[in-house]
């Protein structure tokens, strides 16, 4: 069965530092993978998505960023974290090649940006 | 643009009663239609899922859901609610090849014992 891992699954980080976030796929192959940031009492906001290794999508400019580099891998980086990056990151998946793509979820990670 | 409405950010039912969340979608393309739920920090976990056929739809723990393409809506139900039901409940809408999904704002259901 396919899992999806995070981490970290907390983070405190100051103001200015850099960001590094990982996420991966387990017992799937060439999946679609997806960062969307959720801002407390707000809904999902897209960040980024990969449809396959190097090739990221950006939804929202801001100074955040994504890498992929390996297939079941996705990155999300940031040289200089801002207050309003604070949040909670989930990653998720989809399968590809059919019709019926279901997103998947991992558990998150809670960023806090002091 | 494609969105998606949950028009309600609370709700508050008790115990046992039945439970009917609102999701409506803008038009567009047959949509793949979702309900995901999510406890406090934790990810979301898939409900149930829409994708063609039989619009009355069932999911896991006692869920289910109608689609209505004339009202554009997919509306989340429960007969008897219980109390670990508490949580916040997403619609997401998901259209074919185009890799993107819409998420709803949310609905956070509270249970009262």
């Amino acid at each position: 069965s396919q899992t999806i891992h995070q981490w970290p699954a907390t983070l405190v980080q100051p103001v200015g530092s850099p960001l590094s976030l990982e996420c991966t796929v387990e017992g799937t192959s060439n999946p679609n993978l997806y960062w969307y940031r959720q801002a407390a009492g707000r809904g999902l906001q897209l960040l980024f998505y990969s449809v396959g290794i190097g090739q990221i999508s950006s939804e929202v400019p801001q100074n955040l960023s994504a890498s992929r580099p390996q297939d079941r891998q996705f990155i999300l980086s940031s040289k200089k974290l801002l207050l309003s990056d604070s949040g909670f990151y989930l990653c998720a998946w989809i399968t590809t090649g059919g019709r019926r793509e279901t997103q998947y979820f991992g558990p998150g990670t809670r960023l806090l940006v002091l | 643009a494609q969105s998606v409405t949950q028009p309600d950010i609370h709700i508050t039912v008790s115990e046992g009663a039945s439970l009917e969340l609102r999701c409506n979608y803008s038009y567009g393309a047959t949509p793949y239609l979702f309900w995901y739920v999510q406890s406090p920090g934790q990810g979301l976990q898939l409900l149930l899922k829409y994708f063609s056929g039989d619009t009355l739809v069932q999911g896991i723990k006692g869920f289910e859901a109608e689609f209505k393409r004339s009202q554009s809506s997919f509306n989340l139900r429960k007969p008897s609610v219980h109390w670990s039901d508490a949580a916040e409940y997403f619609c997401a809408v998901g259209y074919s090849g185009t890799y993107k999904y819409i998420f709803g704002t949310g609905t956070r259901l509270k249970v009262l014992a």
